[in-house]
């Protein structure tokens, strides 16, 4: 298998503070990682793709400036939750990518998960 | 653009057989992926089907039906921790590309 972790599991946050949720492949090098937003009884919803060494590509109507992403190792990417208003209150969680092989004659990988960050922002 | 479909709720019986379907429309697509989720948890791997027919991994099998646009999950010999939300996923390119996630079914496993 594959270990992904993510730190705080948990982060209470006053309304207008800055959350930086940190998600690391323990066991392996992810050059590209994602984050996702779930809300409660619903899917995981992408928010934006995690290049090492580049910028992130942003999913249509998440604000690049409110979510700030950096990746700045293969195992380390993070996530900035900038003046966090209420709303911004979920689920966080990020995946980066093992390989698995060959599918229809082009390689493809399997994605790992974090265990997730919960924000709440009162 | 991606959109899976899959049935919002299950309820089925310990011990029994569950099938969950997913329906998908993608511009492309190099496989499709089942991932389980307990209330409060992160999503885990279960099967993956980069061509037509049936995987089978212990008690789940996954089968894909690429000219139908059609996958499902079959979950046998019920146990009580199945009970979770299940979400079937798409990838439109291969390689660590994004996927993009079904909306997901509610498993209740009953005694």
């Amino acid at each position: 298998g594959a270990v992904v972790s993510q730190h705080p599991s948990r982060v209470i946050c006053k309304s207008g503070t800055s959350v930086k949720i940190e998600c690391r492949s323990l066991d392996f090098q992810a050059t590209t990682m994602f984050w996702y937003r779930q809300f409660p009884k619903q899917s995981l919803m992408l928010m934006a793709t995690s290049n090492e060494g580049s910028k992130a590509t942003y999913e249509q109507g998440v604000e690049k400036d409110k979510f700030l992403i950096n990746h700045a190792s293969l195992t380390l990417s993070t996530l900035t939750v900038t003046s966090a208003h209420p709303e911004d209150s979920s689920f966080y969680i990020c995946s980066a990518g093992k390989p698995r092989g060959l599918a229809g004659g082009r390689f493809t990988d399997t994605q790992y998960f974090g265990p997730g960050t919960r924000l709440t922002v009162l | 653009g991606q959109s899976l479909e899959q049935p919002s709720e299950v309820t089925a019986v310990e011990g029994a057989i569950v099938q969950i379907n997913c329906t998908y429309q993608t511009s492309g697509f190099y496989g499709l992926s089942w991932y389980q989720q307990h209330d409060g948890g992160a999503p885990t791997f279960l099967s993956y089907n980069g061509l037509d027919g049936l995987e089978e991994t212990g008690r789940f099998s996954s089968f894909l039906s690429r000219s139908d646009s059609y996958g499902y999950l079959l979950l046998q010999e019920l146990q009580m921790k199945d009970s979770a939300s299940y979400f079937c996923a798409v990838r439109d390119k291969g390689g660590y590309q994004k996927v993009t996630f079904g909306t997901g079914t509610k498993l209740q496993v009953i005694p």
